[in-house]
């Protein structure tokens, strides 16, 4: 079975412009997390959806934004760029909302210039 | 919120060493996992172990949810182990299920 797959690999983007990032979670997987991890710092929790709902949200500015799809896929959009936007974005998936187990994608690695 | 700490932050070693790596919480947590970050970026599952004991080949992790720590051993270390260990709990909260990643671990493992 196919894991968590994420699109596009990388990205160059420059200051004020806007990205999509896209994630589509493991077969069966209802649950989509998204995580920024700046170099040398673990991964930080930027939104979770499940059900096309939004469930959690962490502490990053209304620059961020993000949905859920009726198959379950997911993107993530980020307005007005800045340097320290760059990171790497990475998408998890689970079967539902709790304690359930979250599996990573391979990350998408935006640099802002 | 909840505090994830994880010791050593780096760690060398001679190929065939055994280690073990610590995470400690703040709070009562709901979930907390293991992962191996490879050079590229990826996030590979080790351990979902909100408590209890698992073993997996030569790497092995216990909590101890009532004391709030967890310990993941790698035995006879090799060269294709290196990488950063990061420890990731979710808090007890209702609705959702957020990972709260420690620093990480960055361990070496030399020829």
């Amino acid at each position: 079975d196919a894991g968590v797959t994420q699109s596009p690999t990388h990205l160059i983007k420059t200051r004020g412009q806007h990205v999509t990032l896209r994630c589509s979670p493991i077969s069966g997987h209802k649950s989509v997390s998204w995580y920024q991890q700046v170099l040398g710092q673990g991964p930080q929790f930027i939104f979770q959806y499940y059900e096309k709902e939004e469930r959690g949200r962490g502490n990053f500015p209304d620059r961020f934004s993000a949905r859920q799809f009726p198959n379950y896929s997911s993107e993530l959009n980020v307005n007005a760029l800045l340097l320290g936007d760059s990171a790497l974005y990475l998408c998890a998936s689970s079967l539902s909302v709790g304690s359930d187990e979250q599996f990573f994608g391979p990350g998408t690695r935006l640099t802002v210039l | 919120g909840i505090q994830v700490e994880q010791s050593p932050p780096d760690l060398i070693l001679q190929e065939g060493a055994n280690s073990t790596l610590r995470c400690n919480f703040s709070d009562s947590v709901n979930n907390l996992q293991w992962f191996h970050q490879n050079p590229w970026g990826q996030l590979i599952n080790l351990f979902y172990i909100p408590s209890g004991t698992k073993q997996n080949g030569r790497l092995s992790a216990t909590t101890v949810a009532t004391e709030r720590y967890s310990l993941l051993y790698i035995s006879s270390s090799q060269t294709t182990d290196s990488g950063v260990y990061f420890c990731a709990v979710a808090p007890f909260q209702g609705g959702s299920e957020k990972l709260v990643f420690g620093k990480g671990t960055k361990l070496t493992v030399n020829p």
